[in-house]
């Protein structure tokens, strides 16, 4: 059972253009989510998180949306720029519930097009 | 900061035949990760440490998977006998804090084993 769904593989943008990927979670348990970078051939990177206590979290270009009741968020890259293509992978956890570990989804590969 | 060592990089074995990656994490953090990302998905965790102690290995399959993090600091996955199934990226990584808003994971660049 897959309780992070990333359920667009890929995503291409045009530079300088928003960037939205999109995550849904099965788990009303999760109160604590990320998003991750990864580069070809290096580990994943942290780039924001939200709490489930607020519904958006700003750093820069990046945003992340959630809305708890649709059990769904996402990031939003604006503007979008080519050194932003890499694969982003959600992943939430259950802090106030026995810390359990993040949960991965399968990434979505963004290509920002010059 | 010196970010999460692992190594080596890439490992090629046969089946039936063992192998071990080793990580060092971050100066200081005390909770240690190990994750399996097979090709195509999410990084899966095999098993964690909070010092040199397990806290839950409850994915790892303890029948040909073993993990030791001895005196707390660096960290040792070995499995024996690989199958191909094991054919995968494994991920190190550890944390300051766990179970905090602000204590994110921090990976390394990972192991590539490729069973034949």
């Amino acid at each position: 059972d897959q309780q992070v769904k990333q359920n667009s593989p890929s995503l291409s943008v045009q530079e300088g253009r928003i960037s939205i990927l999109n995550c849904d979670y099965t788990n009303s348990m999760f109160d604590y989510f990320l998003w991750y970078k990864k580069y070809p051939a290096e580990g994943p990177t942290f780039l924001i998180s939200i709490s489930s206590i607020k519904d958006k979290n700003e750093d820069g270009r990046f945003t992340v949306f959630l809305n708890k009741s649709a059990k769904h968020l996402s990031l939003h890259i604006v503007p979008s720029q080519p050194g932003d293509s890499a694969v982003y992978f959600c992943a939430a956890s259950a802090l106030n519930s026995g810390n359990t570990p993040l949960v991965f989804g399968k990434g979505t590969r963004l290509s920002v097009i010059a | 900061e010196a970010g999460v060592a692992q190594s080596p990089r890439y490992k090629i074995i046969e089946k039936r035949q063992s192998v071990a990656f080793w990580c060092n994490p971050i100066s200081g953090h005390a909770t240690l990760y190990w994750y399996q990302q097979i090709l195509g998905q999410g990084p899966k965790l095999l098993i964690q440490f909070q010092n040199n102690g397990v806290v839950d290995d409850s994915q790892l399959p303890k029948d040909r998977f073993s993990a030791e993090r001895l005196k707390g600091v660096d960290s040792t996955l070995k499995i024996q006998p690989a199958k191909l199934e094991d054919s995968a990226v494994y991920l190190c990584a550890s944390s300051l804090v766990p179970g905090t808003y602000n204590s994110p994971l921090h990976f390394g660049n990972g192991t590539r084993l490729t069973v034949t």
